[in-house]
């Protein structure tokens, strides 16, 4: 079965650094998303991607994030200048086509550590 | 304001037993609902949408009331695999560019 793959699984970083997490969203699939969980919460959307552009974005997706898709595959989420509340698990998420109903799958995400 | 408001539990059930969760959502117009489950440390995996008119899938169904802005999940004749957080998801404008909205989780445990 298809899967959506990310790496890294566990990305330790100093606080202030930049951070690139990669994901590659299953073949197939159009709509590419990025959400994030801290530890004990809930899963939070950040920012949805479509046709090379962010359709859609949340609060906490504010000007130290950003995203790209770099080649026909991957899918990166860049955090410019990290804090240590960014320390969560960040997990990509692809879907098909895009119409009603349609689910989203998720990879297994990469744990973000900032110290 | 909560959008998306689950019991979060822990549920203690015996292995065999059913047993049921809710979920209510506060945006009328939501469009799409879902049920993902997440084991410890790992990403959401789908595991059932919810259509209007309930659906089942094996051990599992699924409802949704709109007026009432309710979605419940049974599972039946459940398993020690069951156990995991069952995490109640909505997109409300139903747009595939949109994101998703979740639940904090009901911790279901089944118990030997």
């Amino acid at each position: 079965e298809p899967e959506v793959t990310q790496t890294p699984s566990h990305q330790v970083t100093q606080m202030g650094q930049e951070v690139i997490l990669r994901c590659v969203p299953i073949s197939n699939h159009l709509y590419f998303y990025w959400y994030r969980q801290i530890l004990g919460q809930k899963v939070e959307f950040l920012v949805s991607f479509y046709n090379n552009e962010i359709s859609e974005k949340s609060e906490i997706f504010d000007d130290q994030f950003s995203v790209e898709r770099p080649d026909g595959s991957n899918f990166t989420l860049k955090i410019r200048s990290t804090k240590l509340e960014d320390s969560a698990m960040y997990f990509c998420a692809s879907s098909g086509t895009g119409g009603s109903n349609q689910p989203q799958h998720f990879g297994d995400g990469t744990r973000l550590s900032i110290l | 304001r909560k959008e998306v408001e689950q019991d979060p539990g822990p549920f203690n059930v015996p292995e065999g037993a059913t047993v049921a969760f809710n979920c209510t959502y506060s945006n009328s117009a939501s469009q799409s609902f879902f049920w993902y489950r997440q084991d410890c440390r790992k990403e959401p995996k789908l595991l059932m949408s919810v259509y209007s008119s309930g659906n089942e899938d094996g051990r599992f169904t699924a409802q949704l009331n709109r007026a009432s802005q309710y979605i419940s999940l049974l599972i039946r004749d459940s398993k020690l695999s069951d156990s995991a957080t069952y995490l109640c998801v909505v997109n409300i404008a139903g747009g595939g560019a949109d994101g998703l909205t979740f639940g904090k989780g009901t911790h279901l445990i089944i118990q030997p």
